[in-house]
């Protein structure tokens, strides 16, 4: 069975610091890895995905993840937070193949940018 | 437009009563999702229909059935609603099951008192 660990639970960072999210994961075969963003009373929104190919993943708003398979790992990444990139950010899994498209879901991270 | 639409918004009933939540997608996609978010904010896929067809089904208890009249809608109805069942439910669709990604709607929150 796959899960997913969010690291950090709240991680607080002032205005245009860079910041990382944790994100690990656990599968005996091979997934699909997603970052979703939920801004305050919102559904979610679909940050950037791994599929296959190269580990390093560009989505949207300047986030970027780096897929590490001997580590398990995709972590979240922006060089520089704006106020408006507080909100409530979850890492995903789902199986890379024979899917039915269920995705597991991490616990959450609260991200507060501060000014 | 909006793409995935859920009515109601908010919804605060009693415990012991039925309701129901409507989801209508205009994306044309095949997939269809409910999920369930706590008051801590955790996620977890309560169902899943592809082309009308249920996929998923995980341990919900029998008091939540889902029923999908087309592709485009999928509603969630709650018999003899309890305390617990208080969450945000989210609807989401998606183009296929898996690499696609899978977009959400705005969610209803309901409150059992």
């Amino acid at each position: 069975a796959q899960s997913v660990t969010q690291l950090d639970s709240q991680v607080p960072v002032f205005e245009e610091a860079p910041v990382e999210l944790r994100c690990n994961y656990s599968s005996s075969v091979s997934v699909y890895l997603f970052w979703y963003v939920q801004y305050p009373n919102q559904g979610l929104q679909l940050l950037l995905k791994y599929l296959s190919g190269s580990t390093l993943v560009k989505g949207i708003n300047g986030f970027e993840a780096e897929f590490n398979k001997s580590q398990t790992s995709f972590h979240l990444r922006k060089p520089s937070v704006h106020i408006s990139d507080t909100a409530e950010y979850f890492c995903a899994v789902t199986l890379g193949s024979g899917n039915t498209g269920k995705l597991i879901f991490g616990q959450g991270t609260t991200l507060q940018v501060k000014p | 437009d909006t793409a995935v639409s859920q009515t109601p918004k908010y919804l605060v009933t009693q415990m012991g009563n039925d309701k129901s939540i409507k989801c209508e997608q205009n994306l044309g996609h095949d997939t269809m999702y409910w999920y369930k978010q706590d008051s801590k904010k955790f996620l977890k896929i309560m169902f899943s229909y592809n082309n009308k067809e249920l996929i998923i089904n995980e341990t919900v208890p029998n008091r939540f059935s889902p029923k999908s009249p087309d592709k485009a809608h999928l509603n969630l109805h709650i018999n003899s609603l309890e305390l617990g069942d208080s969450a945000v439910y989210f609807c989401a669709s998606s183009q296929g099951a898996g690499r696609y990604e899978q977009y959400f709607g705005p969610g209803t929150r309901l409150t059992v008192t």
